[in-house]
């Protein structure tokens, strides 16, 4: 297909970790992105991977990419209430960036 | 830090209306993007910009209308509003040459038309 797929909406408990999951469409993407929006804001850069890697860690968070299957995951570890928000896939297709529906993250006490 | 403004939060507009949606960026940025944001459709593309007077059109440029005079504002324009255009609106901006490709985004229009 066309779009950029995620699933719409996650329900994690408060300290588990959180899986993300994106399919993409291009496979000349040269970068892959997450980014996250928060209740009444813009859209910020959470962080993105360059194709020619497999796996990206920042602190909490891991990405991961299979370019042969062309899935990328989100993966945000001891989930926080601060984490609540709207993660969006996006892939560069056409020297423009392509989102996903993204995806609401919902965290339980 | 890089800082997109868009100049209304909230608008309320009646049908058939003119309107007008202003973005600035502070950073120089070439490029600039009009979306607008609908439950359950993500982000889709409207109009972008790569360099002042230049506009190309997005994945959704019916009812829309862009201009870019300054290389720092990015406005967007519903010649006549219709109740199907009520939606949030974002603008972001880039650099060229910025290797990851990262957008840079405003708070958001969020636009009602009655």
């Amino acid at each position: 297909g066309e779009d950029v797929e995620q699933s719409l909406f996650l329900s994690v408990r408060e300290g588990d970790s959180s899986v993300i999951n994106c399919t993409y469409t291009d496979s000349s993407s040269t970068y892959l992105y997450w980014y996250k929006q928060e209740p009444g804001a813009g859209l910020q850069l959470l962080t993105y991977i360059f194709s020619n890697m497999d796996m990206k860690q920042d602190q909490r968070l891991t990405v991961l990419l299979n370019k042969k299957d062309k899935h990328l995951s989100l993966r945000i570890a001891d989930t926080q209430t601060g984490d609540s928000a709207i993660y969006f896939c996006a892939e560069n297709r056409d020297d423009k960036i392509i989102f996903g529906k993204g995806t609401r993250l919902h965290i339980l006490p | 830090d890089v800082k997109v403004t868009q100049s209304s939060r909230y608008l309320v507009k009646r049908t058939g209306e003119k309107v007008f949606l202003e973005c600035v960026q502070d950073m120089d940025h070439e490029n600039m993007f009009w979306y607008r944001q609908d439950p359950g459709l993500g982000l889709r593309l409207i109009y972008f910009s790569y360099d002042v007077k230049m506009k190309e059109k997005g994945d959704i440029p019916e009812g829309y209308s862009v201009s870019r005079e300054k290389k720092e504002r990015f406005s967007l324009i519903l010649e006549s509003a219709s109740t199907n255009q009520t939606s949030m609106y974002l603008c972001a901006s880039s650099p060229t040459g910025l290797n990851t490709g990262e957008l840079f985004f405003g708070e958001g229009s969020r636009l009602t038309v009655l």
